[in-house]
C-alpha cells in the first residue's frame, strides 16, 4: 500500500533552517508529484507547493518563493522540503502529500520555531 | 492569488444532511477534492474529481458542482461527521498550484 513516512519533530530558533523529509513507498515514486503542505495550530491547511519527482523540477507558492526548497532523491524515494530564514509563525505541522485521486498524506511533522 | 471560499462552520442534528460549499473563479474548469480532517488527524479524502468517493467512504458522502460552486453534502449526519472539512482544487494556471479553501468546521448538535 501507498505510505509516506515523515521525519521526526524539530525544534529550530529563528533564522534557522529546518528539512523534512518523506520516504515514499508502495508506488513507482517517479510517477507522481509530491506536494508540501502545513497547518499551524488551530488553522486551516496552507498549500507550499509541490515537486515532480520525475524530474526534480519545484513549483512554490509565491509566498514561500526565496526560502522554501524542495528537492527529491530518487535512489532513495524521498521528498525533501527545506524552509529557511525561520520565524515564529513557521511553527506547524508539516506535510507531505501525494494529492489527487489517491489522497496519500504523510503522518506529519511538527516543527517549532522558539528563541 | 487565488482563492477557494467556504462558510466557517455549518451545524446540522444527527440524521440530518449537511451540505457545505466551495467556491472559486475556477472550478468550472478544475477538479475538486474534499478532506475530512478530525481532531489530531491528518486529512481523509471523502470526495475526488468533484463527484467521486474513495473506497470505503459511505455512501452518505457525496460531491455536486454547479458552475463555480462545489458542494459537499453529508446526508444521514452522524456523531462521527463531525469535523473539519476542506475543499482543494488548482488554480488553473499552466502550472498546477494547489489550493485549499479555508476549511468548515461541522457540528453535530
Amino acid at each position: 500500500q501507498v505510505r509516506l513516512l515523515q521525519s521526526g519533530a524539530e525544534v529550530k530558533t529563528p533564522g534557522a533552517s529546518v528539512k523534512v523529509s518523506c520516504l515514499a513507498s508502495g508506488y513507482n515514486f517517479s510517477a507522481h508529484i509530491i506536494h508540501w503542505v502545513r497547518q499551524a495550530r488551530g488553522q486551516g491547511l496552507e498549500y507550499m507547493g509541490w515537486i515532480n519527482s520525475k524530474t526534480g523540477g519545484p513549483n512554490y507558492v509565491q509566498k514561500f518563493r526565496g526560502r522554501v526548497t524542495m528537492t527529491r532523491d530518487t535512489s532513495t524515494a524521498t521528498a525533501y522540503m527545506e524552509l529557511s530564514n525561520l520565524r515564529s509563525d513557521d511553527t506547524a505541522v508539516y506535510y507531505c502529500a501525494r494529492l489527487g485521486k489517491g489522497g496519500y498524506w504523510g503522518q506529519g511533522t511538527q516543527v517549532t520555531v522558539s528563541s | 492569488s487565488y482563492e477557494l471560499t467556504q462558510p466557517p462552520s455549518v451545524s446540522v442534528s444527527p440524521g440530518q444532511t449537511a451540505r457545505i460549499t466551495c467556491s472559486g473563479a475556477a472550478l468550472s474548469k478544475e477538479f475538486v477534492y474534499w478532506y475530512q480532517q478530525r481532531p489530531g488527524q491528518t486529512p481523509l479524502l471523502v470526495i475526488y474529481e468533484d463527484t467521486k468517493r474513495p473506497s470505503g467512504i459511505p455512501e452518505r458522502f457525496s460531491g455536486s458542482t454547479s458552475g463555480t460552486t462545489v458542494t459537499l453534502a453529508i446526508s444521514g449526519v452522524q456523531a462521527e461527521d463531525e469535523a473539519d472539512y476542506y475543499c482543494q482544487s488548482s488554480d488553473g494556471a499552466a502550472t498546477f498550484q494547489g489550493v485549499f479553501g479555508g476549511g468548515t468546521r461541522l457540528t453535530v448538535l
